[in-house]
C-alpha cells in the first residue's frame, strides 16, 4: 500500500519550536493522529483532528492540516527534554477498514538542553 | 480504568517454537486491532476485530500467524512456527467505533 511519509529524524533545543510534518495518502481519511512513543512504551495518543478542520490548538501542541496536499503538521511550542520521544503520524485506512490506522515510520525528536 | 493489557512483556524464544501473545481490551471496547513495530516497516496492522469478529486480516503476514477473540476481554495472537523474522514488538490497541485508539505496552518478541 502507499506510505505515509515522515522525516526521520529532529533535533532542537530546548525552548525552541518543534515542527514535525507528515505526509497521507488518504483524502478519505476522517481524522489524523499524531501519536508519542516513548523508548520502551507503547503509543500515546497526543492529540487528533477532524478532516474538516485545518487547525487544531491543545496548550503546547499546534496541528495544522492542508487536505489538499495531504500534508500535517504538528507543532509543539517551548520544546522540553521530556519530549524527546519517536512521533508517529496516523491515518485512518480506508473505507473497508473501519477505524484501523495506518501509520507512518515515526519521527524521533531529540531536545538538547 | 487499567487500559490495554498485554503478557507477556517480553518473549525470547527458539526458531520452531510455538509464540502466543495476550491481549485484554479496554472494557466496553468494540474494536480490537493487533499491530506489528519493526525498523525495517514500521507499525503495520496485522488484523482488527469488530464484536469478536475478524473483519480485516490482510496484513498478517502468512499461515504461521492467526488470530482469535473468544471473547469481548480477551484476544491471542499466536506464531508457529516462529522464525527469526518475526522478531518485533506486537502491540494491542483497542477502541469505541467511534473513538480513538488505546494501545497496550506492546509484548517484545525475540525469536532466536
Amino acid at each position: 500500500g502507499e506510505d505515509v511519509e515522515q522525516s526521520l529524524f529532529l533535533s532542537v533545543r530546548e525552548g525552541d519550536s518543534s515542527v514535525i510534518n507528515c505526509t497521507y495518502t488518504d483524502s478519505s481519511s476522517t481524522y489524523l493522529y499524531w501519536y508519542k512513543q516513548e523508548p520502551g512504551a507503547g503509543l500515546q495518543l497526543l492529540t487528533y483532528i477532524f478532516s474538516n478542520m485545518d487547525m487544531k490548538q491543545d496548550q503546547r501542541l499546534t496541528v495544522l492540516l492542508n487536505k489538499k496536499d495531504k500534508h500535517l503538521s504538528l507543532r509543539i511550542a517551548d520544546t522540553q527534554t521530556g519530549d524527546s520521544a519517536i512521533y508517529f503520524c496516523a491515518e485512518t485506512k480506508g473505507s473497508n477498514s473501519g477505524y484501523a490506522l495506518n501509520f507512518g515510520k515515526g519521527t524521533s525528536l531529540l531536545v538538547t538542553p | 480504568d487499567a487500559g490495554v493489557i498485554q503478557s507477556p512483556r517480553h518473549e525470547v524464544t527458539e526458531m520452531g517454537q510455538e509464540v502466543t501473545l495476550r491481549c485484554k481490551p479496554i472494557s466496553g471496547h468494540d474494536y480490537l486491532f493487533w499491530y506489528r513495530q519493526t525498523m525495517m516497516r514500521g507499525l503495520e496492522l496485522l488484523i482488527y476485530f469488530n464484536n469478536n469478529v475478524p473483519i480485516d486480516d490482510s496484513g498478517m503476514p502468512e499461515d504461521r500467524f492467526s488470530a482469535k477473540m473468544p471473547n469481548a476481554s480477551f484476544s491471542t495472537l499466536k506464531i508457529q512456527p516462529s522464525e527469526p523474522r518475526d522478531s518485533a514488538v506486537y502491540f494491542c490497541a483497542s477502541s469505541t467505533e467511534s473513538d480513538t485508539q488505546y494501545f497496550g505496552p506492546g509484548t517484545r518478541l525475540t525469536v532466536l
